[in-house]
């Protein structure tokens, strides 16, 4: 089956504590993107990448990181400086950067105490 | 930076009655996609609108582009329950490649 997952489904942790949430696709699109879903906020970018080994800050990277080492894989850590990390984290890839529709796995809900 | 606004933020009907959702942009935008997010699930694609003017049917859906290029619309006549959900509208400006999104329409039906 083509699609994209996300794993896990539910996370939890502490504060204080960094953590790495798993975005693979076998889709074989190109551009992939991080959102943050709030309740009542929409979704929000947080980073996206348009090819392998590059990617660029979307509009709340700040507390982020990402990788894109293989065109299938697009990890993001939460960091311990992102000042309010609870959220639901989606995942999504598109064949071309904001042009096509976007693919969205089916998120992991995190919560830090 | 690009704007995009979304109206109303809730939407309650009874079961057969019409709904509408908007969506502006503070910019031109290059095109428009429209997103169905079940409760409890993820964002899936329903359309991409990219003429001026455009309208696009999926049969009891009607989008809308404005003529600017800066408004859009989605219009469910006779709704179902099986219509409940969040509708998001997405918009790509003209010179990057980010889609930006509305916050979203929740669409409640009532039986």
């Amino acid at each position: 089956d083509g699609g994209i997952t996300q794993s896990p489904k539910y996370l939890f942790r502490k504060e204080g504590q960094n953590v790495t949430l798993s975005c693979e696709q076998n889709l074989n699109h190109d551009a992939m993107y991080w959102y943050r879903q709030d309740p009542g906020q929409g979704l929000r970018l947080i980073y996206y990448s348009q090819i392998v080994n590059d990617f660029q800050k979307g509009d709340i990277a700040e507390g982020y990181s990402v990788s894109r080492e293989k065109k299938e894989s697009f990890p993001l850590t939460v960091t311990s400086a992102q000042k309010n990390p609870t959220a639901f984290y989606l995942c999504a890839s598109s064949t071309s950067t904001g042009r096509g529709e976007q693919y969205f796995g089916p998120g992991t809900r995190l919560t830090v105490t | 930076g690009q704007q995009v606004m979304q109206i109303p933020q809730y939407q309650h009907v009874q079961e057969g009655e019409d709904f509408t959702t908007y969506c502006n942009s503070s910019t031109t935008l290059s095109n428009i996609q429209w997103y169905k997010q079940r409760p409890g699930g993820h964002p899936v694609f329903l359309i991409q609108l990219v003429k001026s003017g455009e309208v696009k049917k999926q049969k009891r859906l009607t989008f809308q582009f404005g003529e600017a290029k800066k408004n859009s619309s989605l219009h469910i006549t006779a709704t179902q329950t099986t219509d409940v959900g969040t509708y998001f509208c997405a918009g790509l400006g003209g010179s990057n490649y980010k889609l930006t999104f509305g916050k979203g329409t929740l669409l409640t039906v009532n039986p």
